[in-house]
């Protein structure tokens, strides 16, 4: 089936120690995304890729960064986890609507299980 | 600032009757709004959306309503069943495809 997969499940880091999650999928999507979703929260866009160039949302943290090697693995680098960064991390994959026309019933975002990350 | 907004935390629905969970937006250059359904351990799936130039799109048990000048949107779920019970996120889309969530309303369907 395809799918988009994340690994690990559940990570856990100490404060200030680098991390990356990853996502990887078998959907041959153009798009990628990361969001970051705090408890009783929306999941929040951190950044997307767009093939290769990246989209950096304005208000995504210096803290986070992301790698896009190919069309089927992006990563998300936390470079200095604080207590704060504490969350659930969803990737999503997408096609590129804008290269077929408007889309019949709005392109979706398919998404893996989430990566939860805890900062000791 | 919340674009879109889940005002209810949650919904306790009896097997059978009609679900409706509500959401409001903020934003009229949205052009679409979805619905996602998110089980536990598992990541949100897509449910049914509509277009920002209709009122209603219904697929099966499922229907959803948009009322522009209220900037007003609802999933409604007919019958509803054990199996619904779920978190639901409603996302509106910007330019592109990017979506803004809200909160989620946590819907337990009650045998």
């Amino acid at each position: 089936d395809a799918m988009v997969i994340q690994n690990p499940r559940y990570q856990v880091t100490q404060f200030g120690k680098p991390v990356t999650l990853s996502c990887s999928q078998t959907l041959n999507h153009n798009v990628m995304y990361w969001y970051q979703q705090k408890s009783s929260q929306a999941p929040k866009l951190l950044f997307h890729y767009y093939d290769k160039d990246f989209n950096n949302e304005a208000d995504t943290p210096d803290n986070f960064q992301s790698r896009r090697p190919n069309t089927s693995f992006c990563f998300l680098d936390i470079r200095s986890p604080g207590l704060g960064d504490a969350a659930m991390y969803l990737c999503a994959t997408s096609r590129d609507p804008g290269q077929r026309g408007l889309p019949r019933s709005g392109e979706t975002q398919y998404f893996g299980p989430g990566t939860r990350l805890l900062v000791l | 600032d919340q674009q879109v907004k889940q005002n209810s935390p949650s919904l306790s629905v009896q097997e059978g009757r009609i679900s409706i969970l509500n959401c409001d937006y903020t934003n009229s250059m949205f052009d679409y709004f979805l619905w996602y359904k998110k089980y536990p351990a598992e990541g949100p799936t897509f449910l049914i959306s509509i277009s920002s130039i209709k009122d209603k799109n219904e697929d099966g048990r499922f229907t959803v309503f948009l009322n522009k000048s209220a900037k007003h949107l609802s999933l409604h779920i007919v019958p509803s069943q054990p199996g619904d019970s779920a978190v639901y996120f409603c996302a509106a889309r910007e330019y592109g495809n990017k979506l803004v969530f809200g909160a989620g309303t946590i819907l337990r369907v009650k045998s």
